[in-house]
């Protein structure tokens, strides 16, 4: 079964950094790329940032660039999302999810993990 | 960036009828690069559609995706309980930037 299980949230005061990570399982990890993708508190669907499968290709939303680093670590089945410079309004549960292509721009995102709150505030 | 619109905001409607949702893109979305998506309150979404008419593995037949250029639907032919979410749209024509629409609930009348 695949399956995609992240942690690291948490409360964290403006301006502070958080580590998030996603345990992929049940599949083939180097072969795909991985997305964050978050929604603040009854709000909908905003894409983060991407990750080709070996690295090699790396997108950000405008909203996240320069605040933000994705990583990836296919020995360990991980996917990570290092997010510094924090603000209120990246408060969300961040959701990681699979891209099932081989193509290394983000496509549709299959399956998705259960997410992790991060709330910034002080 | 691609805006989606999706109308109605909600859709009461009762179990074994009809639904139709609408998702509009701000320019022609390329290749009919769409996604449709449910999400259940407490849950991660679960993908329904892709290429704007593909259905995913495991869904349902009653589900159905069209349109292209600008305009796109999503029908849901009879609905069962378990259909009573809300309802994503995603753009990955104009990758890396993709966007999702602003969502449709169903909900029970």
């Amino acid at each position: 079964e695949v399956q995609l299980v992240e942690s690291g949230g948490g409360l964290v005061k403006p301006g502070g950094s958080l580590r998030l990570s996603c345990a992929a399982s049940g599949f083939t990890f180097s072969s795909y790329s991985m997305n964050w993708v978050r929604q603040a508190p009854g709000k909908g669907l905003e894409w983060v940032s991407s990750i080709s499968s070996s690295s090699s290709y790396i997108y950000y939303a405008d909203s996240v660039k320069g605040r933000f680093t994705i990583s990836r670590d296919n020995a360990k089945n991980s996917l990570y999302l290092q997010m510094n410079s924090l603000r209120a309004e990246d408060t969300a549960v961040y959701y990681c999810a699979r891209d099932p292509t081989t193509v290394v721009t983000p496509n549709w995102f299959d399956p998705w993990g259960q997410g992790t709150l991060v709330t910034v505030s002080s | 960036e691609i805006v989606l619109t999706q109308s109605p905001g909600t859709l009461s409607l009762s179990p074994g009828e009809r639904a139709t949702l609408s998702c509009r893109a701000s320019q022609s979305v390329s290749s009919s690069y769409l996604a449709w998506y449910q999400q259940k309150p407490g849950q991660a979404p679960r993908l329904l559609i892709y290429g704007a008419s593909s259905r995913a593995t495991g869904i349902p037949d009653r589900f159905s995706g069209s349109g292209s250029g600008t305009d796109f639907t999503l029908t849901i032919s009879r609905l069962e309980p378990e259909d009573f979410a809300v309802y994503y749209c995603q753009q990955y024509g104009s990758s890396p930037g993709l966007t999702f629409g602003g969502g449709t609930k169903v909900e029970i009348k």
